[in-house]
């Protein structure tokens, strides 16, 4: 059984740039959520998607955006980057129709620096 | 949504000792699970446990739902227990989504 995976694993970008992060579900599960994490902080909930549709969506503007694919893996993508944009991004996912329905196995994060 | 408070924000400990972590939230919950932040980022799941009592190893987790309390107990703990403990929740809404809220965490330090 392999894990998630998340790529790149660092990222330097500069303010008003795009960037895109990519994530590989564990296998078997079908439903990936998205979090930042500040410095010093609890991760914070972007987005989530289940069968390629967005699932739920926490306090962040339209300019955070994600796509999942039929093989459930997903990308979160950022416009318009701004300086508070520098975080540790963690993808998770789950197996809602398994026996523990909700538990999340996260990977190990893109680090994302903008200048 | 809910709000989610753990205590004690830090913790010093020598090799060896036991300690008591704790989440309140302010809501009932379907999900609840603990983590261990290694100093990588990495989140590893300890329990999934929105109710009833775990224990794996040194480590344990007991979840009061209905008082909207969980703790975690780490026994004889180990410099590697070192790292930063989160508490993360959720209820349900309409539609079947939910949106997972995390405790600002307790950081850990044991010292040999």
């Amino acid at each position: 059984e392999t894990g998630v995976t998340q790529s790149p694993t660092h990222l330097i970008k500069t303010r008003g740039q795009q960037v895109t992060l990519r994530c590989s579900s564990q296998s078997g599960h079908n439903t990936v959520s998205w979090y930042q994490q500040a410095l010093g902080q609890g991760p914070q909930f972007i987005f989530q998607y289940y069968r390629e549709e967005e699932n739920g969506r926490g306090n962040f503007p339209p300019r955070f955006s994600g796509l999942q694919f039929p093989n459930y893996s997903s990308e979160l993508n950022v416009n318009a980057l701004e300086l508070d944009d520098s975080a540790l991004y963690l993808c998770a996912s789950t197996s809602p129709f398994s026996g523990r329905s909700y538990e999340q196995y996260f990977g190990p994060g893109t680090r994302l620096t903008v200048t | 949504g809910i709000q989610v408070e753990q205590s004690p924000p830090d913790l010093i400990l020598q090799e060896g000792a036991n300690s008591t972590l704790r989440c309140n939230f302010s809501d009932s919950v379907n999900n609840l699970q603990w983590f261990h932040q290694n100093p990588w980022g990495q989140l590893i799941n300890l329990f999934y446990i929105p109710s009833g009592t775990k224990q794996n190893g040194r480590l344990s987790a007991t979840t009061v739902a209905t008082e909207r309390y969980s703790l975690l107990y780490i026994s004889s703990s180990q410099t590697t227990d070192s790292g930063v403990y989160f508490c993360a929740v959720s209820g349900t809404q309409s539609g079947g989504s939910y949106i997972p809220t995390f405790g600002r965490g307790t950081s850990l330090i044991v010292h040999p």
